[in-house]
């Protein structure tokens, strides 16, 4: 079965520094989304990107966060400034093509901020 | 409040019994996912429902949009079954994000 690919599996940074994160979707999905989990708690959704474009973002997406798709298969979420609240698991996911399909995860970034 | 509420927060079965999760949801959605969040973390999409009910292998879902509930059933649990299960729903006032509940721990004893 096709998979969504995330790197790296872990992260470690300084408070303070820059950091992005990478996914692969599956090649002929159409939306894309990056999900967080702090530990203990439940996901929650950051940003959905359809058609080159961000489509929707969280209160969590503020100025430090970015996405991109550069080259077409690749899907990046920079973050510019790093903080302690950052530690979490990011997840990237995929989705064919509408709100009625299943969505498909990554296995996640364990990023943890120092 | 949450909008996504599950119940039980923990279960533990023993092998073989037949298992219910419930979630509950205070707004309009336009579909429900069932997850299965394994202790490593990564997180696999059971199913999507817009109404009626689902089966694959041992695993049901049902929903039923006028009440906002939907249930997950395992059926001839087996300890391989053993992890987070999370409700998650697309609200329809918000586009394709999902807004997640806190999940059910399930613990399947051989």
């Amino acid at each position: 079965e096709p998979e969504v690919t995330q790197t790296p599996s872990h992260q470690v940074t300084q408070m303070g520094q820059e950091v992005i994160l990478r996914c692969v979707p599956i090649s002929n999905h159409l939306y894309f989304y990056w999900y967080r989990q702090i530990l203990g708690q439940k996901v929650e959704f950051l940003v959905s990107f359809y058609n080159n474009e961000i489509s929707e973002k969280s209160e969590i997406f503020d100025d430090q966060f970015s996405v991109e798709r550069p080259d077409g298969s690749n899907f990046t979420l920079k973050i510019r400034s790093t903080k302690l609240e950052d530690s979490a698991m990011y997840f990237c996911a995929s989705q064919p093509g509408t709100v009625y399909e299943k969505l498909f995860f990554g296995s996640g970034t364990q990023l943890s901020v120092l | 409040k949450n909008e996504v509420e599950q119940s039980p927060q923990n279960l533990t079965a023993q092998e073989g019994e037949f298992i219910t999760i419930n979630c509950s949801y205070s707004v309009g959605i336009s579909a429900l996912h069932w997850l299965q969040q394994h202790p490593g973390g990564g997180i696999v999409s059971l199913f999507m429902l817009s109404s009626g009910k689902k089966k694959h292998g041992r695993l049901i879902a049902t929903i039923n949009i006028q009440e906002k509930h939907s249930s997950l059933h395992i059926t001839a649990s087996h300890p391989r079954d053993s992890a987070v299960y999370i409700c998650a729903v697309n609200p329809e006032t918000s586009g394709s994000r999902l807004t997640f509940g806190e999940g059910t721990q399930l613990t399947v004893n051989p």
